[in-house]
């Protein structure tokens, strides 16, 4: 069975400092992975995914993630944070055979001026 | 393009109660999941459907009943409700065709009492 796990519960970064989310997975084959966001009573918005080919994947509002398979990661990355990236944010993995679509706990960030 | 539209957005239900939350799609999605999200847990899958007419359980099916009756729309349903059902649900679909991309409606906020 597929599962997500997202180590930090919570990070506070401060505005224009960068950022790092981590995600460890567990899938027996090549896995879809994901990364949303969610702002306060919202619902989900897709930032990037990946499928296959390059490692390094871009995904809007200036993020970026890297899937590792030796290390079953998928960090996601921000250069430079701006206070409207506060949020919270889930890495998910997809089943490539039953289309499972599974999350993480979340990873809240807090950006302090 | 409605998207992903959940109905009710909010709904408070005495112990025992039933409801049933509907999900409907427009985007002509083979794939349909119900979470729950509850605080410090992220989301949690229900059940989801691969296909009109199929369902699966998820993570945490206890307690709920699902149906897909036609490729749009994705019940989800509460015999008998419990305060520990008391979340924020979240219906989302996915295609095949688009690496399962999954997109979600805005949620429902059910309290049981």
């Amino acid at each position: 069975a597929q599962s997500v796990t997202q180590p930090d519960i919570h990070i506070t970064v401060s505005e224009g400092a960068s950022l790092e989310l981590r995600c460890n997975y567990s899938y027996g084959a090549t896995p879809y992975l994901f990364w949303y966001v969610q702002s306060p009573g919202q619902g989900l918005q897709l930032l990037l995914k990946y499928f296959s080919g390059d490692t390094l994947v871009q995904g809007i509002k200036g993020f970026e993630a890297e899937f590792k398979r030796s290390q079953s990661s998928f960090n996601l990355r921000k250069p430079s944070v701006h206070w409207s990236d506060a949020a919270e944010y889930f890495c998910a993995v997809g089943a490539s055979t039953d289309y499972k679509l599974s999350f993480g706990a979340g990873t809240t960030v807090t950006v302090r001026a | 393009n409605a998207g992903v539209t959940q109905t009710p957005k909010f709904r408070v239900l005495k112990t025992g109660q039933s409801m049933t939350l509907l999900c409907a799609q427009d985007m002509n999605h083979e794939y349909m999941y119900w979470y729950r999200q509850d605080p410090g847990m992220g989301l949690r899958l229900i059940h989801y459907s691969v296909g009109e007419g199929t369902t699966a359980k998820g993570e945490v099916p206890d307690g709920y009943n699902v149906s897909r009756l036609k490729k749009q729309n994705f019940l989800l349903g509460l015999e008998s409700a419990a305060p520990s059902q008391t979340s924020v649900y979240f219906c989302a679909s996915s295609d095949r065709d688009r690496g399962i991309v999954a997109f979600f409606g805005q949620g429902t906020r059910l309290t049981v009492v």
